[in-house]
């Protein structure tokens, strides 16, 4: 099982601070996404990068920054945090090609005051 | 830009009912169709995708794609407490080369004993 895991679990935040939030996967996909989820539209397009180094912008990219340092890693980063920023984040991690599943991590929940 | 709907909005059914699950997309180039499974607190996980139209059995789950209806159903025979979760389609882009997937706002199944 392609295993993604997402630190911190929890974040709380406060209005203009910096947050990042990070994302690590062990199974060589190539490509990492990062959504966000909220009541009433689902999950949502931010950033994605199909390999290390790139990084691409999503649906709604606006207010947020990623970073792909290596295979394995994909960063959030939200330079100048705003309450409409609060919300659960996903990483998910897969290979390209239609049939290829994404494999999601367990969510970071932020909350910016 | 891509569009998914997903009807009912939440739903709950006694166990062993069989359930069905409803999606209309909006781009009829779209390559494949997947259907998520997401529980509290947890990252969305695949269940079952179908890329030519037609339908797709994979043990108690069979999905129904209509192509020229831009219409995909879920149907969950004999439903367990287990399976209480929500439930998401995803969509992806044909022109992609990559598994971009486009998110419903998903559905709230709670199958009750």
């Amino acid at each position: 099982e392609a295993a993604v895991t997402q630190s911190p679990r929890n974040k709380v935040a406060v209005t203009g601070g910096k947050v990042t939030l990070s994302c690590n996967q062990t199974n060589n996909h190539n490509n990492m996404y990062w959504y966000r989820q909220d009541t009433g539209h689902g999950l949502r397009l931010i950033h994605y990068s199909y390999g290390a180094g790139s990084t691409e912008k999503g649906d709604i990219p606006d207010g947020y920054k990623a970073s792909r340092p290596s295979q394995e890693n994909f960063s959030l980063i939200l330079e100048l945090a705003t309450p409409s920023q609060t919300s659960v984040y996903f990483c998910a991690s897969g290979d390209a090609g239609r049939k290829n599943t994404l494999y999601f991590g367990a969510g970071t929940r932020l909350s910016v005051l | 830009q891509e569009k998914v709907q997903q009807s009912p909005e939440s739903l709950i059914v006694p166990e062993g009912a069989m359930v069905s699950l409803n999606c209309s997309f909006s781009d009829s180039a779209s390559q494949s169709i997947w259907w998520y499974q997401q529980h509290p607190g947890k990252g969305p996980k695949a269940l079952i995708s179908i890329f030519s139209n037609g339908n797709k059995k994979e043990g108690r789950l069979t999905v129904y794609l209509n192509r020229a209806s831009l219409h995909v159903s879920l149907h969950i025979k004999d439903s367990q407490p287990s399976d209480s979760a929500v439930y998401l389609c995803a969509v992806s882009m044909a022109s992609s080369s990559f598994s971009k997937l486009v998110f419903g706002q998903g559905t709230s199944l709670s199958v009750v004993p």
